[in-house]
């Protein structure tokens, strides 16, 4: 990918289950989001994490960030069959103006 | 906010013709951006395309194969020149709000394109 890897490439979990993915990038970020894609159709924005923020938190995701480190996690919790789909991270570089994105992590949630 | 229609939503050509995408926003944007997904991979950044100048494409990308219009700030469209069955992908149209807070980047629903 252009900014960075995220692991695992694939992720096959039960529902109620606790899915984690990792995103890791190159450069230094103005800020980090993370998206979903159904099946190959458009993204869906699920939250955005600042340079200077450590961790946050929307319904069911957890999202940590290490600047030290070029990292950034999205943890789901109590997953559902309705989360199957795609999951990547992007960054903003700082100073710039794109969104880079990752290699993405494709989440099944059995049933 | 920004709603974003991409025409055709998908499409599938003859190997040596072009496609041209079109990319419609329901507010005034500076940037909009143009991304392409092959099967099975993630996005990457085609150019980004800003009104009134040449569009800027990443390393990878010419104008020659993907030439860009932006004549306004609402609207942009991505043409896929002689087209050959290594361009089946994904391509999405996007934008991000400037000035201020960078916050998150908005995109269409992608258009499929097929080139058999």
């Amino acid at each position: 990918s252009q900014q960075g890897e995220e692991d695992p490439q694939a992720l096959s979990i039960q529902e109620g289950e606790n899915a984690t993915m990792n995103c890791s990038y190159k450069t230094s970020i103005n800020n980090l989001q993370w998206y979903r894609q159904n099946s190959g159709r458009g993204l869906v924005h699920l939250i955005l994490i600042r340079s200077n923020e450590r961790e946050k938190h929307s319904g069911r995701l957890r999202v940590t960030l290490d600047t030290s480190k070029k990292s950034s996690s999205l943890l789901i919790t109590a997953s559902r069959a309705a989360d199957t789909a795609s999951y990547f991270c992007a960054t903003a570089p700082t100073g710039g103006f794109k969104t880079i994105f990752g290699a993405g992590t494709r989440l099944f949630v059995k049933a | 906010s920004a709603v974003i229609s991409q025409k055709p939503s998908r499409d599938i050509c003859q190997r040596g013709t072009s496609l041209t995408i079109q990319c419609q926003v329901d507010s005034q944007v500076t940037m909009m951006f143009w991304y392409r997904q092959q099967p099975g991979q993630s996005l990457t950044l085609i150019a980004t395309a800003n009104q009134g100048s040449e569009a800027t494409y990443e390393s990878g990308f010419v104008i020659d194969k993907f030439p860009i219009s932006r004549p306004n700030l609402t609207f942009s469209t991505l043409t896929v020149s002689n087209m050959s069955p290594e361009d089946s992908s994904i391509y999405l149209c996007s934008v991000r709000q400037t000035g201020g807070e960078i916050a998150e980047a908005f995109f269409g629903q992608g258009t499929r394109l097929t080139v058999v």
